[in-house]
């Protein structure tokens, strides 16, 4: 199996740009679709991009995902930042039997 | 509008049993693959069970594999999660979440409010 790996947490002021980085251990980052999830303090996570690069109705397009195979990883990345936008960020995949695998969470401040 | 709404939750000693329903309102159920997601508290998202569109194919997370068991009803558009042999360890938040289609490869697009289970003596 493999494993994906995110930064512990990201830092940026409000109304500028920060990507947060999804790298996965083995096997290529191309293979599956990736996955990311917002999880605001005290909320049940929301999808932000589903299928490496597509919104759900309601996310605005300030939020934008991206596969890179040279560094084997995904990005999420978010500009024009916004107070609301502080939450913690789950990346997820998938391996060959179809398991879900999720990596550790980024957790984004907006100072 | 779209939506799930888990139920089911509750406190139980260990070795004991729940059952955990996802109802899903407001889109074509039979069509989407469904899962289980659970956090535990203060800790990330785990991958628990799937199930596909059709109910055909089952996964497994190694953790849960023989204790837990995942089933839908089309009918009435509810997705179970049976847990049995609870651990203190299967204390978290339980999750139910839809997929963009009828495999579980695709994206997962939808997550319900969340069902919390409390395993202790």
């Amino acid at each position: 199996n493999f494993m994906l790996t995110q930064p512990h947490s990201v830092s940026e002021s409000p109304g500028k740009t920060a990507s947060i980085s999804c790298t996965r251990s083995s096997g290529s980052i191309a293979s599956n679709y990736v996955q990311w999830f917002q999880q605001r303090p005290g909320s049940a996570p929301t999808t932000v991009i589903y299928e490496n690069y597509q919104r759900p109705s309601g996310v605005p397009d300030r939020f934008s995902g991206s596969i890179d195979s040279s560094s084997n990883s995904a990005s999420l990345t978010i500009s024009g930042l916004r107070p609301e936008d502080e939450a913690d960020y789950y990346c997820q995949s998938y391996d060959s039997t179809d398991h879900l695998v999720f990596g550790g969470g980024t957790r984004l401040t907006v100072l | 509008e779209v939506q799930l709404l888990e139920s089911g939750g509750g406190f139980v000693q260990p070795g004991g049993s729940l059952r955990l329903s996802c109802a899903a309102s407001g889109l074509t159920f039979s069509m989407y693959a469904m899962t289980w997601v659970r956090q535990a508290p203060g800790k990330g998202l785990e991958w628990v069970s799937s199930i596909t569109f059709s109910g055909g194919d089952t996964y497994y997370a190694d953790s849960v594999k023989g204790r837990f068991t995942i089933s839908r009803d089309s009918f009435t558009k509810t997705v179970y999660l049976q847990l049995n042999n609870l651990r203190a360890e299967d204390t978290a938040a339980y999750y139910c979440v839809k997929h963009n289609g009828r495999l579980i490869y695709v994206g997962v697009d939808l997550w319900g409010q969340g069902t919390l289970v409390t395993v202790s003596s």
